[in-house]
């Protein structure tokens, strides 16, 4: 059974950082590319990242370009979002969703992690 | 900056068939832009439907069926159920990976 379980959400002042993992199970993770995707809540999903299997290839839409960095640990089946200069408007749930079965797109979602960036 | 248009809301009858669509300000949808459907109800992640244009999931009920139609990609449900009331996202690759906006889909 495929598995994506996200960690360390919280709260955060404006200006902060903040680290998100994605433990993943149940599938070749170190064969898939992976994507996080974030949603205000109420409001519609906003693709953020992805990455390539080896790591080596990363793609950030431009709300998040320089301040966000994704990136993986295969031998820990582990993805991570480092959040930094975080704003009000990155408020919102953060899923990791992987890229599975053949064909480019999105097949399996975690459950998410909320971000709140509140002074 | 592309952007991908979703119809707002929609409201099909019990059995009824339903076409949701996903247009892009660049130009026609086609298969290049791998398009991907999800659906996602209250307080839950989304969850896969179709993925390139038309290919569906192990999970995915055969009632829902992935198209590309006059330049957009489409979704179209035949039979819909009352479980089938939802969000529906479509999910395009046009240089970066794109959203569209969400149709909240109600069924009465």
């Amino acid at each position: 059974e495929v598995q994506l379980v996200e960690s360390g959400g919280g709260s955060v002042q404006p200006g902060g950082s903040l680290r998100i993992s994605c433990a993943a199970s149940g599938f070749s993770f170190g064969d898939s590319w992976m994507h996080c995707v974030r949603q205000v809540p109420g409001k519609g999903l906003v693709w953020v990242s992805r990455i390539s299997p080896d790591g080596t290839d990363t793609t950030y839409a431009d709300s998040v370009k320089g301040r966000f960095t994704l990136s993986r640990d295969n031998a820990k089946n582990t993805l991570y979002l480092q959040m930094n200069s975080l704003r009000a408007e990155d408020t919102a749930v953060y899923y990791c969703a992987a890229d599975i079965v053949p064909g480019p797109g999105i097949d399996y979602w975690g459950q998410g992690a909320l971000v709140t960036v509140s002074s | 900056q592309t952007v991908v248009t979703q119809e707002p809301s929609l409201t099909v009858s019990p059995g009824g068939t339903v076409t949701l669509t996903c247009a892009s300000s660049t130009g026609a949808v086609t298969t290049n832009n791998y398009p991907n459907w999800f659906q996602q109800k209250p307080g839950q992640p989304p969850r896969a439907l179709i993925y390139g244009s038309s290919n569906k999931h192990s999970w995915t009920p055969a009632r829902f069926s992935g198209s590309l139609l006059g330049g957009k990609a489409a979704l179209t449900l035949s039979g819909a159920q009352p479980d089938d009331e939802a969000d529906y996202y479509c999910l395009i690759y046009s240089g970066a990976w794109l959203f569209g906006g969400g149709t909240k889909l109600t069924v009465l």
